[in-house]
């Protein structure tokens, strides 16, 4: 049982690179969430989205974006790679909207460094 | 907006004894959920403890309770009979809205002295 996984898990960028970070779930969930966490910092969110084709902004999301074209998948794509981007990537999911206890699973992070 | 707040960056305990972790938070919503998340060297994030905001119990796992005081937005953590495996970042977490999105502390850091 895989859960969410996260492709690469490690990451070393130039500035002005691209890349994308590869998010997978096999749980079928609708809920989906990128969040970034800087040194020392709790996880912000950058993206979400509720479902297949639905997509919306969280907290941080400038210079990143995201598509979902299956429930499974959920792609962060970095266009220009800036040294504020140097962070650890997060990928969750979730079952159920906001009158559910369910917590959010977690995949186990992509380390990115932007030199 | 929402917002949780975690004002001890660091703590530190002894094995087998208890400790206390903080937390308050803010919101404007009437139906909301708490959590608290262990992060390990390893970088995962781990369900430690969930608390619906509606439930006047406070949840209880294992070793893991909550003081959950709602009209003073707090929510804490309490770790007894610690153990070598409790160090880890500790984060405490907000979910509001019918998106589900998780508002967090900036985590504090917790070490088990042998």
């Amino acid at each position: 049982n895989a859960g969410v996984t996260q492709t690469p898990k490690f990451r070393i960028l130039k500035i002005g690179q691209s890349m994308t970070l590869q998010c997978t779930q096999d749980m079928n969930h609708n809920y989906m969430y990128w969040y970034r966490q800087d040194p020392g910092m709790g996880l912000k969110l950058i993206y979400y989205s509720v479902g297949a084709g639905i997509t919306d902004k969280g907290e941080v999301p400038n210079g990143y974006n995201v598509s979902r074209s299956t429930t499974e998948d959920f792609p962060l794509r970095l266009e220009l790679a800036a040294p504020s981007q140097t962070s650890v990537y997060f990928c969750a999911t979730g079952a159920t909207g906001g009158g559910s206890n369910q917590p959010q699973h977690f995949g186990d992070g992509t380390r990115l460094s932007i030199l | 907006a929402q917002t949780v707040t975690q004002s001890q960056p660091e703590m530190s305990v002894q094995e087998a004894e208890t400790v206390t972790l903080s937390c308050t938070y803010d919101t404007s919503e009437s139906d909301y959920y708490l959590f608290w998340y262990k992060q390990p060297p390893s970088r995962q994030m781990i369900l430690v403890i969930r608390q619906e905001a509606y439930k006047q119990q406070n949840a209880t796992e294992n070793r893991f309770s909550v003081n959950f005081q709602k009209a003073a937005k707090s929510f804490s953590l309490k770790i007894s009979d610690s153990q070598l495996g409790d160090a880890a970042m500790y984060f405490c977490a907000l979910r509001t809205g019918a998106n589900s999105k998780l508002t967090f502390g900036k985590g504090i850091t917790l070490s088990v002295r042998p």
